[in-house]
C-alpha cells in the first residue's frame, strides 16, 4: 500500500523568502509524483508532477520539486515566494503499475505567506 | 478547453436523506475519479469510472455509489446521510493515456448535512 507523509502541517514564510514544503512516500513500486495547490473554496491545481527522466521537476509558478529515489522524497520548492502563495499544498503518488487512476494524498501543509 | 464541472457547488441536506452530485469531465478524458475532503480524513479517494465501468473503490461504505454516463459524466449518490458525509466532494477527469495520467480537479461541491 502506498503512503504520503507531508512532515510540516504549516509553514509560515515572509514575502520573498524562499520556502520548501517537504514530502515522503512509501510504496512497494514504481510510482508517478504530484504537487497540487488548493486555494480556500476551490478544487486542486496541478503544480507540477515527476513521471520519469530528469529528477528536478519545473511547474507552474516558479515552483520545482526533485525527485530523490533513495531518500524516497520529492520536496516541492520555491525561491522567493509572493503573498499570492498563500494555499494548501498536497502531495500525491499514484502507482505505475495498471492505468487505473488512484491518488494517494499527503494531510497537506498551508503555506502562510506573510508581509 | 473547458475545465471540469460539477454541480452543485453547495448543497444542504439533512441527516437520513440522499444526494446525487453531477460531474462533467474535460472533453476526451474517459476517466473520471470521485474524492471527499473532510478536515479529519484529509483527501480520501470515493471511486473511479472509466467507460461506464467502476475501475477501482475506496473503502467507503455502501451507501456511497456512483455511475458513468457514456459521454462520460458522472454521477455520485450518497444514501441515507449522516453528519459526518459533510465534506468537499471533489470530482477529477483523467484522459487514460496509460503514461501517469495527471487528473484535473473541479472546484468540488460542498455537501452540508444537519
Amino acid at each position: 500500500a502506498q503512503s504520503v507523509t507531508q512532515l510540516d502541517s504549516q509553514v509560515p514564510v515572509f514575502e520573498e523568502a524562499p520556502v520548501e514544503l517537504r514530502c515522503n512516500y512509501s510504496s512497494s513500486v514504481s510510482v508517478y509524483l504530484f504537487w497540487y495547490v488548493q486555494y480556500p473554496n476551490q478544487g486542486l491545481q496541478l503544480l507540477l508532477k515527476y513521471l520519469s527522466g530528469s529528477t528536478l521537476v519545473k511547474g507552474i509558478n516558479g515552483f520545482e520539486a526533485e525527485f530523490n529515489k533513495s531518500q524516497t522524497s520529492f520536496h516541492l520548492r520555491k525561491p522567493s515566494v509572493h503573498i499570492s502563495d498563500t494555499a494548501e499544498y498536497f502531495c500525491a503518488v499514484s502507482d505505475v503499475v495498471g492505468t487505473a487512476s488512484k491518488l494517494t494524498f499527503g494531510t497537506g501543509t498551508r503555506l502562510q505567506v506573510t508581509l | 478547453k473547458a475545465g471540469v464541472t460539477q454541480t452543485p457547488r453547495y448543497l444542504i441536506k439533512t441527516r437520513g436523506q440522499q444526494v446525487t452530485l453531477s460531474c462533467s469531465p474535460i472533453s476526451g478524458h474517459r476517466s473520471v475519479s470521485w474524492y471527499q475532503q473532510t478536515p479529519g480524513q484529509g483527501l480520501q479517494f470515493l471511486f473511479e469510472y472509466f467507460s461506464e465501468t467502476q475501475r477501482n473503490k475506496g473503502n467507503f461504505p455502501g451507501r456511497f455509489s456512483g455511475r458513468q454516463f457514456s459521454n462520460s459524466r458522472s454521477e455520485m449518490n450518497v444514501s441515507t446521510l449522516e453528519l459526518g458525509d459533510s465534506a468537499l466532494y471533489l470530482c477529477a477527469s483523467s484522459p487514460v493515456t496509460g503514461e501517469g495520467d495527471t487528473q484535473y480537479f473541479g472546484p468540488g461541491t460542498r455537501l452540508t448535512v444537519l
